[in-house]
């Protein structure tokens, strides 16, 4: 069975540093992997996805993460942080050849972002 | 274009009581999803519709929980004899996975459920 872990439940940072939020996943078979942000107050949107090719994937707002199989880790990153990137960010994950879309998602992690 | 839409966006009920939860998903999309969000837990997985038929209902809790899909477009879910474990925010997205797979999904606004 898939499941995703991140282990962080909450990660302080201060403006402009750079920030990693870790995503692993379990899975004998290939995936495709996504990071949702949900802002304070809003629902969840997309920030970016990895269904092939380049392990290296850019978002919206300035996030990017890479792929890396071997360690079957997704993380997010974002070189320099604001304010307004305070929100969760929960990394999910999904079997292309399952016969079905469901998408299992992780316990998010939750970034606060301070002056 | 409209998102997706769940209605009421705050329901409070007591314990024992039957509850409705409504979702309008953008038109066209195929797949629907139900999820239920709980402080430090996640978004947990409840069940899935392609179509008008549940392929995954794996998620529910228990058989206390039940949902419809008509149309191929709205959804309804449903829950018995509330529990106050049952409080949480519902979340409805829909998707639209004609020919691809990893097609991201839209999710609504959500219910936030009190039984109280």
């Amino acid at each position: 069975a898939q499941s995703v872990t991140q282990l962080d439940s909450q990660v302080p940072v201060f403006e402009e540093a750079p920030v990693e939020l870790r995503c692993n996943y379990s899975s004998s078979v290939s995936v495709y992997l996504f990071w949702y942000v949900q802002y304070p107050n809003q629902g969840l949107q997309l920030l970016l996805k990895y269904l092939s090719g380049s392990t290296l994937v850019k978002g919206i707002n300035g996030f990017e993460a890479e792929f890396n199989k071997s360690q079957t880790s997704f993380h997010l990153r974002k070189p320099s942080v604001h304010i307004s990137d305070t929100a969760e960010y929960f990394c999910a994950v999904s079997r292309p050849t399952s016969g079905t879309y469901k998408y299992i998602f992780g316990t998010g992690t939750r970034l606060k972002v301070l002056a | 274009g409209a998102g997706v839409s769940q209605s009421p966006s705050n329901k409070v009920t007591e314990k024992g009581k039957d509850v409705e939860l409504r979702c309008d998903p953008i038109s066209g999309h195929t797949a629907l999803y139900w999820y239920r969000q709980s402080l430090g837990q996640g978004l947990e997985f409840l069940i899935y519709f392609q179509g008008n038929s549940a392929p995954d209902k794996s998620g529910l809790p228990s058989d206390r929980f039940s949902a419809e899909r008509t149309g191929g477009s709205v959804s309804t879910l449903t829950i018995q004899r509330t529990q106050q474990e049952d409080s949480a925010v519902y979340l409805c997205a829909s998707s639209d996975h004609r020919g691809l797979a990893g097609a991201e999904q839209y999710f609504g606004p959500g219910t936030r459920l009190t039984v109280t």
